[in-house]
């Protein structure tokens, strides 16, 4: 069935480090890939998402591409902020057919990211 | 646009008691999906409605059941709750346009503690 893996953390970092956080996936079909974040006590914001293979979802700095001969989307950024101190999902988004409009998230464990000043 | 809204933020219950958890979705999205968020289990998918039907269920006992109504607002119900069952209760909407890879927006969650 589908699935994600996420590299396991806590991560921590200084301000202005580079960050990758790796994410692999298992797939049936052609999934859309995401990556969510959560801050302490909120719900999951999405970050960025990509649909199709080669495609790069970019918000805030942060940056993933979706390569499919690697199965992977991993998370990047060139400077973090104290303020990105949160938890990172990565996602998945299973495609149930031609005409289907749903579909349900396969998520990752997460990846705790702490950055120090 | 508002978001996605949850009712209640927090509740404690004790074993053995039933809880409803209310989510309206951002307007004019008619997809609504629940996931429950543990620190054991992480993000697990629990059901997904449209148009009032559900239309795809997790691995979930029978204890844990949902409905929409057709302004698409949604609600799960608990019954006969489980020290198991405290966890972070999170409600997803998406326009489910016909054709798309939508994307799911989430709520704030529920935080339900049972004593």
């Amino acid at each position: 069935g589908d699935s994600v893996t996420q590299m396991e953390g806590p991560v921590t970092l200084s301000e202005e480090a580079f960050l990758t956080i790796n994410c692999t996936y298992t797939a049936t079909g052609y999934p859309s890939l995401f990556w969510y974040v959560q801050y302490p006590g909120e719900g999951l914001q999405l970050l960025l998402k990509a649909t199709k293979a080669d495609d790069k979802g970019s918000n805030k700095g942060f940056e993933a591409t979706y390569r499919k001969e690697t199965t992977s989307f991993h998370l990047e950024k060139g400077s973090v902020q104290v303020s990105d101190s949160a938890v990172y999902f990565c996602a998945l988004s299973d495609h149930r057919g031609r005409g289907s409009t749903l579909g349900r998230l396969y998520f990752g464990r997460g990846t705790q990211l702490t950055v120090w000043p | 646009k508002a978001g996605v809204t949850q009712t209640p933020r927090y509740l404690i219950k004790t074993r053995g008691q039933q809880v409803t958890l209310s989510c309206s979705p951002i307007s004019g999205h008619r997809s609504v999906s629940w996931y429950q968020q543990t620190p054991g289990q992480g993000l697990q998918f629990l059901f997904e409605y449209f148009s009032e039907t559900q239309r795809n269920k997790g691995n979930f006992p029978g204890r844990f059941s949902g409905r929409q109504f057709s302004n698409s607002r949604s609600e799960m119900n608990v019954s006969t709750l489980e020290l198991g069952d405290s966890a972070l209760y999170l409600c997803a909407s998406s326009l489910a346009r016909i054709g798309d890879q939508e994307t799911q927006y989430f709520g704030p969650g529920t935080r339900l503690l049972v004593l």
